[in-house]
């Protein structure tokens, strides 16, 4: 199975800080990865698909990059409503599927 | 609307059988994967199984095999999670999720675009 570690599991940032995510695949997917924000007591929201593609409705501060084994998610400059905790998930494997621990984002 | 609506909240005792369904409206049901998202008290996400309604083929992650049975019935654009005899480890909230899937570049890539609102189940003597 693939296993996706994402670090750190908790940061703590203000409002127009640039932050980064990282996702680290157990072996090579490609670019076959996801990022998704949860905000408390809500559904995940898919933002990024393979790897850097935003999808619709996304704001543009949000990045995705990497490809093979190492990604990274970027937040340009946080916003009140990016407090939220975002998982990296793969999509290669069979199944596809496994999510990364996850990493909350709490305001400083 | 695309959306998925899943049923309600459920209280059970271990030993119970239990099956929560997930109804999509709003797009070709058949067309898309249904995965089955777990996420427990304060922890993480964890991807179970996935489901093809135009077919019904089925794979499980390896930690649920054999401990749930994800089934669809598509003349009613339903999707469905059961237990055959829960345990208090069963408690958590169960949210499925439709698979999109887009052609970059000529690869299909795959990820959960649609979800629905959750459905939480407890299993409490």
């Amino acid at each position: 199975d693939i296993q996706m570690t994402q670090s750190p599991s908790s940061l703590s940032a203000s409002v127009g800080d640039r932050i980064t995510v990282t996702c680290r695949a157990s072996q090579i997917i490609n670019n076959y990865l996801n990022w998704y924000q949860q905000k408390p007591g809500k559904a995940p929201k898919l933002l990024i698909y393979a790897a850097s593609i935003l999808q619709s409705g996304v704001p543009s501060r949000f990045r995705g990059s990497g490809s093979g084994t190492d990604f990274t998610l970027t937040i340009s400059s946080l916003q009140p409503e990016d407090f939220a905790t975002y998982y990296c998930q793969q999509s290669y494997g069979t199944p596809r599927g496994t999510f990364g621990g996850g990493t909350k984002v709490e305001i400083k | 609307e695309v959306q998925l609506v899943q049923s309600g909240a459920e209280v059970k005792k271990p030993g119970e059988s239990l099956k929560i369904s997930c109804k999509g409206s709003g797009y070709s049901f058949t067309s898309y994967w249904i995965v089955w998202v777990r996420q427990m008290p304060g922890k993480g996400l964890e991807w179970m199984g996935i489901i093809y309604p135009g077919d019904s083929a089925t794979r499980y992650s390896p930690s649920f095999q054999g401990q749930v049975t994800i089934s669809v019935d598509k003349s009613i654009s339903t999707a469905y999670l059961q237990w055959s005899s829960l345990k208090a480890s069963d408690t958590a909230m169960y949210y499925c999720a439709r698979e999109g899937q887009w052609l970059v570049r000529g690869f299909h890539f795959y990820g959960m675009d649609v979800w629905g609102q959750g459905t939480a189940v407890t299993v409490s003597s």
